[in-house]
């Protein structure tokens, strides 16, 4: 089983829709977790941190299964901008990261 | 503003040829590392370091080599060795354990 896997994508929403992308991960013992957002050809940029059982940001929510090891990002009300890959980021051994493959998103006018 | 600088942003490299990119950062953190992205795929660990000189050996470290010499400064030689450097490069540092990265705008290399 890979480490950090995710919903392989595309994601093609109408504006406006909810949508929820999941993220697995073999570590147990994996305590924090994140998702990172990536516009085409640029960097990955920190969206959200999750700690406990989840996080809200604003349209955005994280969920943490422990139990199941996954966790998802539930995105409301989506906007153009929107529109990225969205990577999921898990602690492995200490301080090291293992990004999972990323699920892009597109959201159409 | 603090953060994390990445240069050159575009990179030519001839075969054959040896070329370092360059990572500084004012975040005052002590950990740092590289990674490669490759269209369309995830990102891979190259080399991380912890503290100044110290350095570990990410997945992809074959054809890589790093230095530490200072908490602020981690560079990465793309060696001879490395048969397909072509990729985008990341360099990244976080405070502590638990902590999110931040990352460079990273650099394009491109072999000629």
């Amino acid at each position: 089983r890979k480490e950090v896997e995710q919903d392989p994508g595309p994601f093609n929403v109408p504006e406006g829709a909810t949508v929820a992308f999941n993220c697995t991960y073999s570590n147990s013992a994996s305590q924090s977790f994140f998702w990172y957002r990536q516009d085409c050809r640029k960097e990955p940029k920190l969206l959200m941190s999750v700690y406990s059982s989840g996080n809200e940001d604003g349209r955005f929510t994280a969920q943490l299964n422990r139990a199941s090891q996954y966790i998802s990002l539930l995105i409301r009300d989506s906007k153009l901008s929107d529109s990225a890959t969205y990577l999921c980021v898990v602690p492995f051994y200490g301080q090291n990261f293992v990004f999972g493959p990323g699920t892009r998103l597109s959201v159409l006018p | 503003d603090g953060g994390i600088t990445q240069s050159p942003k575009y990179l030519f490299r001839k075969e054959g040829q040896n070329v370092t990119l360059s990572c500084e950062q004012n975040l005052n953190h002590d950990a740092m590392y590289w990674y490669r992205q490759d269209p369309g795929q995830g990102l891979r660990l190259i080399y991380y370091s912890q503290i100044v000189n110290d350095f570990q050996k990410g997945d992809i470290a074959e054809g890589y080599s790093v230095s530490r010499e200072k908490k602020e400064s981690f560079p990465l030689t793309v060696t001879s060795a490395q048969k397909n450097p072509t990729a985008f490069y990341l360099c990244a540092s976080s405070p502590a354990e638990n902590y999110g990265y931040t990352f460079g705008s990273g650099t394009r290399l491109t072999v000629v």
